[in-house]
């Protein structure tokens, strides 16, 4: 079955300090992908999303992602966090045209004032 | 901002009660999906329905849980009996899916916090 792993369950950063949360999927063909960000006590929200094309995504609030088909990974980078980026981040991915949208068990991220 | 609507927002039952959780997809998307997210399991799949019918509900416990669309508008997830295991956020998530594997994104609604005492 398909499985996507998130491999930090909490980071703790100081704030300006880079970001990068890994996600890997185990679906070996076409997928769609995703990162949402859920703050405290709120609904999960879209940060950015792969589908086709340019490996690098640009997303919202300065994150970005890299997918990389042969490592069947789809990390999160962010040059320099900021407080306010505090919360989980969950990584999903969408197997095929009628496939399931699994997401990983998300990463707490801490951003140290 | 076009919005995922899910009512109620929060319920408190009592053990062996029906609860029906409803959701308002995005208005012209053809993709609903319903998760349960809970501290120790976090999020996990119950139902996904395209086009109104159910293509997967393989992780929703069949004998007390079902999802239904009776209509583009409205997607509904009932709980009968309601246990305290049952307890957890309910989140449905409404998108657009093309052609093929195309998928344009999925938009979550705010949840639906139940609580079963």
């Amino acid at each position: 079955a398909q499985s996507v792993s998130q491999h930090n369950h909490h980071v703790i950063l100081s704030e300006a300090a880079s970001l990068e949360l890994g996600c890997n999927y185990s679906y070996g063909g076409t997928v769609n992908l995703f990162w949402y960000v859920q703050y405290p006590g709120q609904h999960l929200q879209l940060l950015l999303k792969y589908f086709s094309g340019d490996p690098l995504v640009k997303g919202i609030k300065g994150f970005e992602a890299e997918f990389i088909k042969s490592k069947f990974s789809f990390n999160l980078r962010k040059p320099s966090v900021q407080w306010s980026d505090t919360a989980e981040y969950f990584c999903a991915v969408k197997e095929g045209s009628q496939g399931n949208l699994i997401f990983g068990k998300g990463t707490k991220l801490s951003v140290k004032p | 901002d076009a919005r995922v609507t899910q009512t109620p927002r929060d319920k408190v039952t009592e053990m062996g009660q029906e609860v029906t959780m409803r959701c308002q997809p995005i208005l012209g998307h053809n993709t609903v999906f319903w998760y349960r997210q809970t501290m120790m399991q976090g999020l996990e799949l119950l139902a996904y329905f395209r086009n109104r019918a159910p293509l997967d509900d393989s992780g929703m416990p069949k004998d007390r849980f079902s999802a239904e669309m009776p209509d583009a508008t409205l997607a509904t997830l009932k709980i009968q009996p309601s246990e305290p295991r049952d307890s957890a956020v309910y989140f449905c998530a409404s998108g657009l899916e093309g052609q093929g594997a195309l998928s344009y994104g999925y938009t979550f609604g705010s949840g639906t916090r139940l609580t079963v005492v």
